[in-house]
This record gives C-alpha cells, structure tokens and sequence, in this order.
C-alpha cells in the first residue's frame, strides 16, 4: 500500500526566507503527487500536482515542487515566504483505479515569524 | 466553475445523539465524492468513497455511514455519536479518471 512521510511536524522560518518542505511516498507505480495547503478551520487548497513530464512543477503563491524518484520525494519550495504563507501543508499520492483515492502525510504546520 | 458546499460548518452534539452532514457540488455531474476525518493534530483519513448514486465504499470500520442520494449530494450520517467521532470533516469531489480531488470548506464536529 502506498503511503506518505512527512519527517517535520512543524517548521518555523522568517518572512523573507526560504522554505523547503519535505515529502517522502511509498508507491509501486509512477505516482500522482500533490502539495495541499490548509489555513486554521478551513478546507485544504490544491497548491500543486505531479502526474508526469517535467519534474519541477510550479503551482500557485509562488510555490514550486521537485520529483525526485530516486529518493522517493516530492519537496515542496519557495524561495521568499509571506507572513500568509502560514498554514499546515499536507503531501498526498492518490491509489489511482476507479475513485482516486488520495494517501496523506499527517502535515507539517508551518510559523512564520515577522 | 465547479464549487462544493458542507454544511453546517460548525455543530456540537451530545454523545449518543444522531448526525447528519451534507455536501453537494454544482457545476459539474457524475462526481467522485469522498468523506475525509482530520482529528486534532493529525491527518486526513478517507472514510467513505462515491463513484456513483446509491455506491457507497468504506475504507475503515466506524460508527458512521454515507449515502449518496442524488449525482452531487454526498451526506454523512451517524445513529449514535460517539466521543471519538469529535474532529473535522471534509468532503472532496473529483472528476472521471481526473485524480485531482477539490475539497469543501470542512465541518467541525464536537461531541461532548
């Protein structure tokens, strides 16, 4: 069974930085990767997906992900984090077959500090 | 363009009461549907699964269940809550053999 790692649970940088979060997956197959985000007591927002080609996928609020298969990874990055960017991000590889059905990581919270 | 609803977006309700959450999508038809939990501090676990009206598939054993009674209504019911049914529930739609799931604004759910 496929399954998701997230090794941070939660990640503090400053406004400004840059942000690097790590996703390890599990998968037999070539995966379908995405990059969720949540804001307190909201539902998650689709930053970016994987399903194949280019390796280096760009999504929305300047976020970026690479797919690295030989280490299994799906890092998502940005290279100067807003004070909004604050939120828990959540790494998923989807069981593709007759419903998608998507494996999360258990997220890492992400603080900004000013 | 496609948008799902979940209400209510907030509900408490005592131990032993009975439940019932609903989301349903406009702007699209023959949706994938799914039910999602998040408990406090941890991450998302699939519950139920639609690809269809009245097909109902349930990923772990649990005091809930789901129907499906129209194309883009998904409702997710319980007949006695239970403490450890506390925790936010979300619902996804996606689309044919498009694995992308788009999720509802979530239901929070205390049982006291």
């Amino acid at each position: 069974a496929q399954s998701v790692t997230q090794p941070d649970i939660h990640i503090t940088v400053s406004e400004g930085a840059s942000l690097e979060l790590r996703c390890n997956y599990s998968y037999g197959a070539t995966p379908y990767l995405f990059w969720y985000v949540q804001s307190p007591g909201q539902g998650l927002q689709l930053l970016l997906k994987y399903f194949s080609g280019d390796t280096l996928v760009q999504g929305i609020k300047g976020f970026e992900a690479e797919f690295k298969r030989s280490q299994s990874s799906f890092n998502l990055r940005k290279p100067s984090v807003h004070w909004s960017d604050a939120a828990e991000y959540f790494c998923a590889v989807v069981n593709t077959g007759t419903a998608s059905k998507l494996t999360f990581g258990t997220g890492t919270r992400l603080q900004v500090t000013l | 363009s496609q948008t799902i609803h979940q209400w209510p977006a907030t509900l408490v309700q005592p131990v032993g009461s009975p439940l019932s959450l609903e989301c349903t999508v406009e702007g699209t038809s023959n949706p994938n549907l799914y039910w999602y939990r998040q408990a406090a501090g941890r991450g998302l676990q699939l519950l139920f699964y639609s690809v269809g009206i009245g097909q109902i598939s349930s990923e772990v054993p649990q005091n809930l269940s789901a129907s499906r009674p129209q194309d883009r209504q998904f409702i997710l019911s319980s007949k006695k809550l239970l403490l450890s049914d506390s925790g936010f529930y979300l619902c996804a739609w996606s689309w044919g053999g498009w694995e992308t799931q788009y999720f509802g604004p979530g239901t929070r759910l205390l049982v006291l």
